[in-house]
């Protein structure tokens, strides 16, 4: 079944800078690639997603950039401000029907 | 978007006791569910697949007799936590795809806090 790999786990940014968190996944026929934020004690919430048709998407701050050769995808937020401190997941959903699997996760703090 | 409710929103209960989680689609029909699980500052893992009309997909090392999964709509699906231990106290959150619009999406309900007592 399909593996996703997520890094760093934790990410700490002064405000203003920017933020990358990488996603790696296993499975060559995936062809969705949701971002989600999530809060404490919340649902994750869809920030940006990307399918396999598209190699970079870009909606305000917030892009994603997926290379299908290699297996990779990519969250970029810049200009970041201290409300996107959160916890940030990528997923990566097969062909058909499937669930979405999702990475680790990555704790971002973005300092004032 | 599409909504998809949960109930109860958090549950106290004592070991041994078994808890009823109800998981809705509000504004359109699922077909499929899934159930995730999440432990304190860790991701969402799929636990199962929830099919409506027929026996629910479990993923390997989760127990159908302990997680007995009941899709009895095409609006709602439920997760009952048989025999709960307080190693099952948990975040679960249900998660659902208006196949009518959109195979990828999924929406995700506000999750259930379990707490085991």
């Amino acid at each position: 079944g399909e593996n996703v790999e997520q890094h760093p786990s934790t990410l700490s940014v002064q405000e203003g800078d920017s933020a990358v968190i990488k996603c790696t996944y296993s499975d060559s026929a995936s062809n969705y690639f949701p971002w989600y934020k999530q809060e404490l004690g919340k649902r994750p919430q869809l920030i940006i997603d990307i399918r396999s048709n598209v190699g970079e998407k870009k909606d305000q701050r917030i892009a994603v950039t997926l290379n299908k050769t290699a297996k990779h995808f990519s969250l970029h937020i810049t200009e970041t401000q201290p409300e996107d401190s959160a916890v940030y997941f990528c997923a990566a959903k097969g062909s058909g029907n499937t669930p979405l699997v999702f990475g680790k996760g990555t704790r971002l703090s973005v300092i004032a | 978007g599409a909504v998809v409710s949960q109930h109860p929103s958090w549950v106290i209960c004592k070991s041994g006791t078994s808890v009823k989680i109800e998981c809705r689609s509000l504004d359109f029909q699922a077909t499929t569910m899934f159930w995730y699980r999440q432990f304190p500052k860790q991701s969402l893992m799929l636990m199962a697949t929830s099919n409506e009309g027929s026996k629910a997909t479990y993923e390997q090392g989760v127990e159908k007799d302990k997680f007995l999964i009941n899709h009895a709509s095409l609006t709602l699906s439920t997760l009952t936590v048989t025999s709960a231990h307080p190693e099952d106290s948990s975040f679960y959150i249900c998660s659902a795809r208006d196949q009518g619009t959109d195979l990828n999406e999924q929406f995700f309900g506000p999750g259930t806090r379990l707490t085991v007592l």
